[in-house]
């Protein structure tokens, strides 16, 4: 299993530029997730998915939109880039609810906007 | 809101030195609490866990004890390797949260040899 994958792991977008990341799972998982991590900041949630079909807002949302037309895979889309979403990208995903439930992370991808 | 608090600033330390790291947390549920390890150019992973008060989740040597009454998930090891350098999260779970993680800004872990 490759467990989550992350594509590009690099890229450099000028200012109004569009992209797209994706994020794929081979685990059957039900939940996905997109987080950006920022130095001293920690992760934040940016967008998360119960199921195909359907995303929900998380802490940062702004500027960012998201689709799961498929149950494996997770995008995360920027319309019109800005220096301030120059970050590191991670997605997640895990089985669904429940106590003892684990997020698997992937290697994330590196991002900056000039 | 629920969050999480771990102690301000990197954390540098020799070889075979004890490791602490404290995190504290906030909620209005009874949260599960996971400590994630980040290695240098990777995502994150799971290190332990607890889901109830008095687990004490351990994983490679380190450890972390749910404590209800302090609202705290300190972790520790006893004796630290170079290869533990990485950087430390730590996280809640609500069981009605649609499993989302609330995490701490993250402690940079440094072992001199």
């Amino acid at each position: 299993n490759a467990g989550v994958t992350q594509t590009p792991k690099f890229r450099v977008l000028k200012t109004g530029q569009s992209m797209t990341l994706l994020c794929a799972q081979d685990m059957n998982h039900e939940y996905m997730y997109w987080y950006r991590q920022d130095p001293g900041m920690g992760l934040r949630l940016i967008h998360y998915s119960v199921g195909e079909g359907t995303t929900a807002k998380g802490e940062v949302p702004d500027g960012y939109n998201v689709s799961r037309l498929k149950k494996q895979n997770f995008l995360l889309g920027l319309e019109s880039a800005a220096p301030s979403q120059t970050s590191v990208y991670f997605c997640a995903s895990s089985h669904g609810q429940g106590v003892n439930n684990e997020q698997f992370f992937g290697p994330g991808t590196r991002l900056t906007v000039l | 809101g629920d969050s999480v608090t771990q102690m301000e600033g990197p954390v540098t330390l020799s070889e075979e030195a004890f490791l602490t790291i404290n995190c504290t947390y906030t909620a209005t549920g009874y949260p599960s609490l996971f400590w994630y390890v980040q290695y240098p150019g990777e995502g994150l992973q799971l290190l332990l866990k607890a889901t109830k008060a008095d687990d004490k989740g351990s994983n490679k040597g380190f450890e972390a004890t749910y404590r209800k009454e302090t609202t705290s998930f300190h972790l520790e090891k006893g004796s630290v390797q170079v290869s533990d350098s990485a950087v430390y999260f730590c996280a809640l779970s609500l069981y009605y949260g649609n499993n989302r993680l609330a995490f701490g800004k993250g402690n940079q872990v440094v072992v001199i040899p």
